[in-house]
């Protein structure tokens, strides 16, 4: 089945250092990748997207790109700041039963350090 | 509403006790989704309701667990006879079901849960 591996968190780093948070994915139809961002004490929300391969989603400095030759989907950003420090959710989504089904990464967790 | 709403936002139960969950999706979201985030862990997918059909029970824990939805509205999850390993964040999302839709999820806050 369609399954989403990223890398164990958690990840520190200093305002200002370069992010990649990698993701890697199964599935057996051609999914959109999405990433999602858990703020603390927040509800999860959507952070950016890709639908279809080499497609690049970008938004608030995040970027990432649908890699099919390698079925990976890493979130990058140039410059972290504080506010940055989140749980950041790789998920696929795969048309099912006439919707949906989205399946989530187990998270990542991001310190940044002023 | 504006959002996906979840309640109650807090509820600590007994053991053994039965609990309700309730979400109120977006309007027009045909697809609702039940996830459930133990803490410092990812989400574990419970039940997906496409209107008021639900295709796939897959991921609810155990017999204990179920769902319904009214509808293309709201939708009630019941734990009963709560044990302490259902504590946990149950987050509720929905989503749209149209052509060219990429599946993408608006999420409530969630109902965090407790068992005493």
């Amino acid at each position: 089945g369609d399954s989403v591996t990223q890398m164990e968190g958690p990840v520190t780093l200093s305002e200002e250092a370069f992010l990649t948070i990698n993701c890697t994915y199964t599935a057996t139809g051609y999914p959109s990748l999405f990433w999602y961002v858990q703020y603390p004490g927040e509800g999860l929300q959507l952070l950016l997207k890709a639908t279809k391969a080499d497609d690049k989603g970008s938004n608030k400095g995040f970027e990432a790109t649908y890699r099919k030759e390698t079925t990976s989907f890493h979130l990058e950003k140039g410059s972290v700041q504080v506010s940055d420090s989140a749980v950041y959710f790789c998920a696929l989504s795969d048309r099912y039963t006439g919707g949906f089904k989205t399946i989530f990464g187990a998270g990542t967790r991001l310190f940044v350090k002023a | 509403g504006a959002g996906v709403s979840q309640s109650p936002s807090n509820k600590v139960t007994e053991k053994g006790k039965d609990v309700e969950l309730r979400c109120d999706p977006i309007s027009g979201h045909t697809a609702l989704y039940w996830y459930r985030q133990r803490l410092g862990q990812g989400l574990e997918f419970l039940i997906y309701f496409q209107g008021n059909s639900a295709p796939d029970k897959s991921g609810l824990p155990s017999d204990r667990f179920s769902a319904e939805r009214t509808g293309e509205s709201v939708s009630t999850l019941t734990i009963q006879r709560t044990q302490q390993e259902d504590s946990a964040v149950y987050l509720c999302a929905s989503s749209l079901k149209v052509a060219g839709a990429t599946g993408e999820l608006f999420f409530g806050e969630g109902s965090r849960l407790t068992v005493l």
